[in-house]
Parts: structure tokens; sequence; C-alpha cells
């Protein structure tokens, strides 16, 4: 069966630094990745997704960027910090047949200070 | 536009009740599919649901169906035999089926269900 990782868990940063979230996936080849960001109350907000390596799709401009270095590997980074990236990080995968039916990881909660 | 509208915010069942969660949509993509997702206080979404616009049946899953109305665009969500451990945030997603490249899911605001012993 396929399972989804993402680490850490929980992360609080200072403003102006540095950001990398990983997520990668089990049981499974060449999956859609996404990420998504949930601000508190809120829906998803879709930031990536990738329908392979090295192929990313950016939804929202930001200071955001994302990177698949490897087939089930998918990163999320930052080189400086806003306060207004703190939120709930979402990473999820699909198969990309039929319903693409979306799978998401446990996420990481990140307070940007 | 595409939308999805989720006009409760908070709901209340009783334990071993049913409950009903509203969903509706717009779209004028032919085809399309429906997704509910349930987020517990963990974070983590979880897949309940799927149903596809051109499935002659509504969608079932064990304790929870889908009330697939087409021509009103709704597609709420029943939990039959309510329990604790349904209190959550309830998302209802849409995507068109036949998008080429566009893998968007487009997401409600939620509905916030707590199930009371």
């Amino acid at each position: 069966s396929q399972t989804i990782h993402q680490w850490p868990a929980t992360l609080v940063q200072p403003v102006g630094s540095p950001l990398s979230l990983e997520c990668t996936v089990e049981g499974t080849s060449n999956p859609n990745l996404y990420w998504y960001r949930q601000a508190a109350g809120r829906g998803l907000q879709l930031l990536f997704y990738s329908v392979g390596i090295g192929q990313i799709s950016s939804e929202v401009p930001q200071n955001l960027s994302a990177s698949r270095p490897q087939d089930r590997q998918f990163i999320l980074s930052s080189k400086k910090l806003l306060l207004s990236d703190s939120g709930f990080y979402l990473c999820a995968w699909s198969d990309g047949q039929g319903s693409e039916t979306q799978y998401f990881g446990p996420g990481t909660r990140l307070l940007v200070l | 536009a595409q939308k999805i509208t989720q006009t409760q915010p908070g709901m209340f069942v009783q334990e071993k009740e049913a409950v009903t969660l509203d969903c509706t949509y717009d779209t004028s993509d032919p085809s399309y599919g429906l997704f509910w997702y349930k987020q517990p206080s963990s974070g983590e979404m979880i897949f309940l649901i799927y149903q596809g616009s051109y499935d002659q049946q509504n969608a079932t899953e064990g304790r929870y169906s889908l009330n697939f109305q087409k021509a009103r665009k709704s597609a709420n969500l029943v939990i039959s035999a309510s329990q604790l451990g349904d209190s959550a945030m309830y998302f209802c997603a849409m995507r068109p089926l036949n998008a080429g490249n566009n893998r968007k899911l487009i997401w409600g605001l939620g509905t916030s269900l707590a199930v009371n012993p």
C-alpha cells in the first residue's frame, strides 16, 4: 500500500530564515505530487504540483519554490520566510489516472515569528 | 468560474444519528469529479468518497454516502450512525476530468461537524 511522509511535523522559524519541507511517497511510482497551504480556519490553497522529476507547476506567485529531485520526493523551499508564510503545509499524491484522487500526508505546521 | 460552496460553517449531530453536510458546485466542464475529505484536529486530510459526474449511482463507502443531484449541482455528504470520531472539518472539492494537465482541485471552505454523546 502507498504511504506518504512529511517532515518536520512542526517548525518555528524566524522571519528571513530559509525553509525546507520534505515529502516522500512510498509504494507507487511516477506519482503526481502537490504542495498545499492551509491558513487557520481556511480551505486549501494549491501552491505547486509536479507530474514528473524536474517538472514543477506554480499556482501562486510567492517567495516559495518547489523541487522534485527524485520520482517520489517533493521539496518545498524558501530562501527568506515571511510572516505570511505561516500556516499548515500539506503534501499530496495522486496516481494520474481516472479520478486522480489525491491522498495527503500528515502535514507540517509552520510558524514564522 | 468554478466554485464550491459549503453553506454550513458548523453542524451538530447526536451520536448514532445521521447528518447531511451540504455542498453545491458551479462548473461549465461537462465531466468532473466530486470529492469529500475529512480533516480531524490532527490536521491530516483524509479522503472519504468520490463521485464522477457521469456515474449513474450515488457513491457509497461504508457509513458515507454522497447524495448527488446533478441538475441542482449539489453533492451532499451523508454520514449515517454518527460516531464521536466523526467530529472534524469536512471539505468538499471538485476537479474537471477532461482538462489535460489541469489537476487543480477546487475546494470549499469546509463544515465543522461536532458529534455529541
